[in-house]
């Protein structure tokens, strides 16, 4: 079936750079986007971008843009998402997140990294 | 981008009807039928109910509906059920061919 298997959960220090793995399974991985999204403690979802695994064209959210970069290896199957500079309040969950077919939205999502910022 | 405007909380009793809005600007969902909502439940991760509005994935159950006018989405859910209690959000497409995230809802099933 369709999965998405993440990376394991970090520990960085602050000003450090984190990158995250979504291994894809199940699908034709270079026919659709991933998306990125990440939740800190208690609070909403957020949206970091996307990339389209066929031809890497990135889009990302003015909020992380010079900071983030978002990659793909297409005979791994796997995305990549990588945050730099890291701040404490860069504490959160990181999911990677696929489409439905020919529709837009997130409908498969990895199980979430845990990426911790401390001193 | 500021998050879409969703109430803090929202609640009913078992078998009743709720509903969820979603507010946003002519830019995102005003101008666009790519609403999705998700149902997070603590610790996992977020499952999609219903995307383009009003479409629901396989294996969803028909208890939930979207819907939209103008600048506003909403989420129905009908025959409320404990399962239901968990955090809602909602995601619109934008004209920066971005995405953007409601500011949640937690349902409580009384």
């Amino acid at each position: 079936q369709v999965q998405l298997l993440q990376s394991g959960a970090e520990v960085k220090r602050p000003g450090a750079s984190v990158k995250v793995s979504c291994k894809a399974s199940g699908y034709n991985f270079i026919i659709s986007n991933l998306h990125w999204v990440r939740q800190a403690p208690g609070q909403r979802l957020e949206w970091m971008g996307w990339i389209n695994a066929g031809n890497g064209i990135t889009k990302y959210s003015e909020e992380f843009k010079g900071r983030v970069t978002m990659t793909r290896d297409t005979a791994a199957t796997t995305g990549y998402m990588e945050l730099r500079s890291l701040r404490y309040e860069d504490t959160a969950v990181y999911y990677c997140a696929r489409p439905p077919v020919g529709a837009k939205g997130m409908d498969v999502w990895g199980q979430g990294t845990t990426v911790t910022v401390s001193s | 981008q500021s998050a879409l405007t969703q109430p803090a909380s929202v609640s009913g009793s078992p078998g009743q009807s709720i509903t969820i809005s979603c507010t946003g600007t002519s830019s995102d969902v005003g101008d666009y039928n790519h609403v999705s909502w998700y149902q997070q439940h603590p610790g996992k991760a977020p499952k999609l109910m219903i995307y383009d509005v009003s479409e629901r994935p396989s294996g969803v159950s028909n208890r939930f509906s979207g819907s939209k006018s103008g600048n506003t989405a909403s989420l129905t859910i009908s025959g409320l059920q404990a399962e239901d209690e968990a955090d809602y959000y909602c995601n619109s497409y934008t004209s920066s061919s971005a995405y953007v995230f409601g500011s949640g809802t937690r349902v409580t099933v009384l």
